[in-house]
């Protein structure tokens, strides 16, 4: 069964730390793995990941993907209360001739203290 | 503004009835999509559409149907069969060029009392 796990499920941190949430997948014929933000509702689009490691950043946030230990990680450096959010990992492939349905981890919550 | 409009944002049903959630994009996608969420859980697919005219199950269809008879809108309805119906409602799209990269919209909250 394709399945995406994501940890920790929770994380609290400080302003100014530096942290790292972690994606492991198993799904059939793999297209791509992408990462979404959530803070209220509407998850936004943060990055989409094809190619082992070639690292994708904007701004304070960096991903990379490691298809040999298919998984992937998102690096946040000097964290801000407002990257206070859910985090979700979802990965594409080929599902019954569709390209594109995703299936999404259960998300890390992760909460900034001033 | 392009984007997707779900309506309404938050609704309240009785035990028995059926409910339509409404989405409307502007995005001129081709692709939508119905998820939903509960707490502690990822998205989880309902129904997807690749096309006009043509709708697909996802891993959780039952109790839900949809419809696409224009572009531009994919309405859910969550239907008396539905045990555990309780959830928040995201419809997404995406343009066929870029596979995976789904726009949101804001979410529909279902409270079934």
């Amino acid at each position: 069964e394709d399945k995406v796990v994501q940890s920790p499920l929770s994380l609290v941190v400080h302003e100014g730390d530096t942290v790292t949430l972690n994606c492991s997948y198993e799904v059939t014929n793999f297209r791509s793995l992408l990462w979404y933000k959530q803070e209220k509702k509407a998850p936004t689009f943060l990055f989409m990941l094809t190619s082992s490691g070639i690292e994708k950043k904007s701004g304070r946030l960096s991903s990379i993907l490691d298809k040999k230990e298919l998984s992937s990680i998102l690096n946040i450096t000097a964290t801000q209360t407002g990257d206070s959010a859910i985090y979700l990992c979802a990965v594409g492939g080929n599902y019954g001739g569709s390209q594109g349905n995703l299936i999404f981890g259960k998300g890390t919550k992760l909460s900034v203290k001033p | 503004d392009g984007g997707i409009t779900q309506s309404p944002k938050y609704l309240f049903r009785k035990e028995g009835q059926n409910v339509t959630l409404s989405c409307e994009q502007n995005l001129n996608h081709d692709a939508m999509y119905w998820y939903r969420q509960d707490p502690g859980q990822g998205l989880r697919l309902i129904y997807y559409s690749q096309i006009v005219n043509d709708f697909q199950k996802g891993d959780i269809a039952e109790g839900y149907s949809v419809s696409r008879e224009k572009k531009e809108s994919f309405p859910l309805t969550v239907t008396s069969a539905q045990k555990n119906p309780t959830a928040f409602y995201l419809c997404a799209s995406c343009d066929r060029g870029r596979t995976g990269e789904l726009f949101f919209g804001e979410g529909s909250r279902l409270t079934v009392l």
